[in-house]
């Protein structure tokens, strides 16, 4: 299996621009996440799935985003309008188990999406 | 809230020396798991090790958890440049909460 795929790998963009990030997850993973990373608050969840239904989405930062997905091999992230302080990385993640607790919960993360809001 | 929060923050070492980087965390948990992640890469998991273990190994990874203090230990034995990375440590409760990651520096 390739992994975790991720597009893009970098996103420049300006100010107001909408942005739309792309996950492809391991095939037969049937949970997927979605974590943004920076160097102020490290890895926040954002939002994840289950059965491409989303089941936590509150980390999602304000209305500005959102996340869909549609089938069991592609998710999005899209950010409208996108502001500075949204330059983060990205990442994708996704999990065999179930993250309750009696699974271990190991994620397996895409290379991420490097986006630069100017 | 951030759950797993690792101490120290940077750590440089020279190469065949072992690096100790220590985690803690807040409630109790199910499990916890220690990430890799090289500059510009993804996260990639190294070990686990469950509420009810002490001690694990794999490799030249040693792992210790102490649930009484809330804490976690990982060890890379007899380091080598190409462990210089960031380590994560992760929180397993009804979902997975990461530090903010130790930068780790082997000095060839």
């Amino acid at each position: 299996d390739a992994g975790v795929i991720q597009s893009p790998r970098h996103e420049v963009t300006e100010m107001g621009q909408e942005v739309t990030l792309r996950c492809k997850p391991i095939s037969g993973h049937d949970y997927l996440f979605w974590y943004r990373q920076t160097m102020m608050r490290g890895l926040e969840l954002l939002i994840y799935f289950n059965n491409n239904v989303p089941i936590d989405d509150s980390g999602m930062p304000e209305d500005r985003f959102s996340a869909k997905m549609p089938n069991a091999s592609f998710s999005t992230l899209k950010i409208q309008p996108s502001e500075p302080r949204d330059s983060a990385v990205y990442f994708c993640a996704s999990s065999l188990t179930a993250p309750g607790p009696l699974n271990t919960g190991e994620l397996f993360f895409g290379e991420g999406s490097r986006l630069t809001v100017l | 809230s951030q759950q797993g929060e690792e101490d120290p923050q940077a750590l440089s070492i020279q190469e065949g020396e072992n690096a100790t980087m220590n985690c803690s965390y807040k409630t109790s948990i199910n499990n916890l798991q220690w990430y890799r992640q090289n500059s510009g890469r993804g996260l990639v998991h190294l070990i686990l090790i469950r509420s009810n273990e002490r001690e694990k190994h794999s490799g030249r990874l040693r792992v210790t958890l102490d649930t009484s203090k809330k804490s976690s230990s990982l060890l890379i034995t007899a380091s080598r440049a190409a462990d210089t990375a960031s380590y994560f440590c992760a929180a397993k409760t009804n979902r997975l909460a990461f530090g903010k990651g130790n930068q780790v520096v082997v000095i060839p």
